[in-house]
C-alpha cells in the first residue's frame, strides 16, 4: 500500500496572500490531482498532472498555479487568497492517466482566509 | 460537456430501511466508467465501487449499483441501512480517453436509529 501526505493540514492566510499547499505520494503513481471541496458543490478539479513536469488545467484553475517537479510531489499555490474563503483542498493520485482509474486521496488541507 | 447529476443533497433514513442514492450522467463517450466514492466525517474520499459494464450489477461492502447506459444511470443501493453508512457519497464519471474524473455534487446520507 501507499499513502498520500498533504501539508499543512490547516492553513490560515490573509487576504491577498500567496499560499502554497504540498502533496507527496509514495504509490509511485503517474497521475496526481488537486481538487477543491466546498459544501454542496462536490469535488471540483483545479489542476492535474499525468507525469513529472506536466500540468493540465481543470475547471477551477483560475486563481491557482501548480507545480510537479518530481513524480512523487505535486504542489498547489493560491496566487491571491480571497477574504472569507474557506475550503478543503484534496490531493489525489492514480496509477495511470485517464479517468478510468481509481483515485486515492490525501487527508486534505483546510484553508481559512481572514 | 460531460456532467454528473445527483438529485438529492441530503437523504435521511431510519436504520434498517433500504437506501437508494440517485446518479445520472451525460457524456459523449460510448464507454464511460462510473464510480461511487464515499467520504466519512473527517476522512478523505475512498472508492466504494465502480463499473463500466452495461447492465451488470457491481457489489461491495453491502452496496450495489448497476450501470444502465440506456438511461445513463448508476444508482447506489443497499437493502438495509446501518448507522455506519452515514457519510457523503459522490458519483463520478470517467473515461479512458479523458484525463479528468467528473464528480457529482454529492449526497449526504444520514442514518438515524
Amino acid at each position: 500500500g501507499g499513502i498520500i501526505t498533504q501539508t499543512p493540514k490547516f492553513l490560515i492566510g490573509q487576504e491577498g496572500q500567496k499560499l502554497t499547499l504540498k502533496c507527496q505520494q509514495n504509490f509511485n503513481h503517474d497521475t496526481m490531482y488537486w481538487y477543491r471541496q466546498d459544501s454542496g458543490k462536490g469535488l471540483r478539479l483545479i489542476y492535474y498532472s499525468i507525469t513529472e513536469n506536466d500540468l493540465q488545467k481543470g475547471d477551477l484553475s483560475e486563481g491557482y498555479d501548480a507545480s510537479r517537479e518530481k513524480k512523487s510531489s505535486f504542489s498547489l499555490t493560491v496566487t491571491s487568497a480571497q477574504k472569507n474563503e474557506m475550503a478543503v483542498f484534496l490531493c489525489a493520485s492514480s496509477i495511470l492517466g485517464g479517468s478510468a482509474e481509481t483515485l486515492y486521496f490525501g487527508s486534505g488541507t483546510r484553508l481559512t482566509v481572514l | 460537456g460531460d456532467s454528473v447529476t445527483q438529485t438529492e443533497g441530503l437523504v435521511t433514513l431510519t436504520e434498517g430501511l433500504p437506501v437508494m442514492l440517485n446518479c445520472t450522467y451525460q457524456t459523449i463517450y460510448s464507454n464511460p466508467f462510473l464510480f461511487w466514492y464515499v467520504q466519512h466525517l473527517n476522512e478523505s474520499p475512498r472508492l466504494l465501487l465502480k463499473s463500466f459494464t452495461d447492465n451488470k450489477r457491481t457489489e461491495h461492502q453491502g452496496f450495489h449499483a448497476t450501470l444502465h447506459k440506456s438511461s445513463s444511470s448508476f444508482h447506489l443501493q443497499k437493502s438495509s441501512a446501518q448507522l455506519s453508512d452515514s457519510a457523503l457519497y459522490y458519483c463520478a464519471l470517467g473515461d479512458y480517453n479523458q484525463g479528468k474524473l467528473i464528480f457529482g455534487q454529492g449526497t449526504k446520507l444520514s442514518i438515524k436509529p
